[in-house]
């Protein structure tokens, strides 16, 4: 247990479908991180919030839409997906700065 | 960008050996952290090492930032060490910027 949780663990849905990945932390934290696991791959970075606001996006295609309410809390919404965007997605926290990054156990997304 | 390798890519070993992972980086950096992923695929912390020397257990690590390579050192191996261990650094570019390696899948056979 890191401290870091992600609902589902496992999603399958379609091109057409429209759904959303959440994490939470329970840090303590003030930067959260969305990245994306593909096979044969190393993990990607895809977006960096640091309270609440939005510090990086890596030319993520806009089909993906990250939103951080609060410290504490990262949705990743997805739509119109593709079926090479299946892979694991993983959010970390960190305290900011120069500090170490916790993960949680990531979402296994499937796509049709 | 800052480009981060890891070798060997894959490792078999029998269970009570020791062995070294490395990871070379392109550029200086301001954080580097080891990992363990598990066949479920959490990552956990190994280590939070931008310079200097650290142990836990059987588990050490040693970062030299001026020639920029850091090293895992697995020592005993159990069953239970078998996953992907990965080298993730942050370049002094930017904070928060983390660049993972490719990784070394690690079979520890009993």
């Amino acid at each position: 247990e890191t401290g870091v949780t992600q609902t589902p663990r496992h999603l399958v849905m379609g091109m057409t479908n429209k759904k959303s990945l959440k994490c939470e932390q329970h840090l303590g934290h003030n930067a959260m991180y969305w990245y994306k696991q593909s096979a044969k791959k190393p993990l990607e970075l895809m977006f960096v919030y640091n309270f609440k606001e939005q510090t990086e996006n890596n030319s993520v295609p806009s089909r993906f839409s990250p939103e951080c309410p609060n410290s504490s809390h990262l949705f990743l919404h997805l739509h119109t997906l593709q079926p090479e965007d299946s892979a694991l997605y993983l959010c970390a926290s960190s305290q900011g700065g120069a500090s170490p990054q916790f993960f949680g156990p990531g979402t296994r997304l499937t796509v049709l | 960008g800052i480009q981060v390798e890891q070798s060997p890519p894959d490792l078999i070993l029998q269970e009570g050996a020791n062995s070294t992972l490395r990871c070379n980086f392109s550029d200086s950096v301001n954080n580097l952290q080891w990992f363990h992923q598990n066949p479920w695929g959490q990552l956990i912390n190994l280590f939070y090492i931008p310079s200097g020397t650290k142990q836990n257990g059987r588990l050490s690590a040693t970062t030299v930032a001026t020639e920029r390579y850091s090293l895992l050192y697995i020592s005993s191996s159990q069953t239970t060490d078998s996953g992907v261990y990965f080298c993730a650094v942050e370049g002094s570019g930017g904070y928060q910027k983390v660049t993972f390696g490719t990784g070394t899948k690690l079979q520890v056979i009993p």
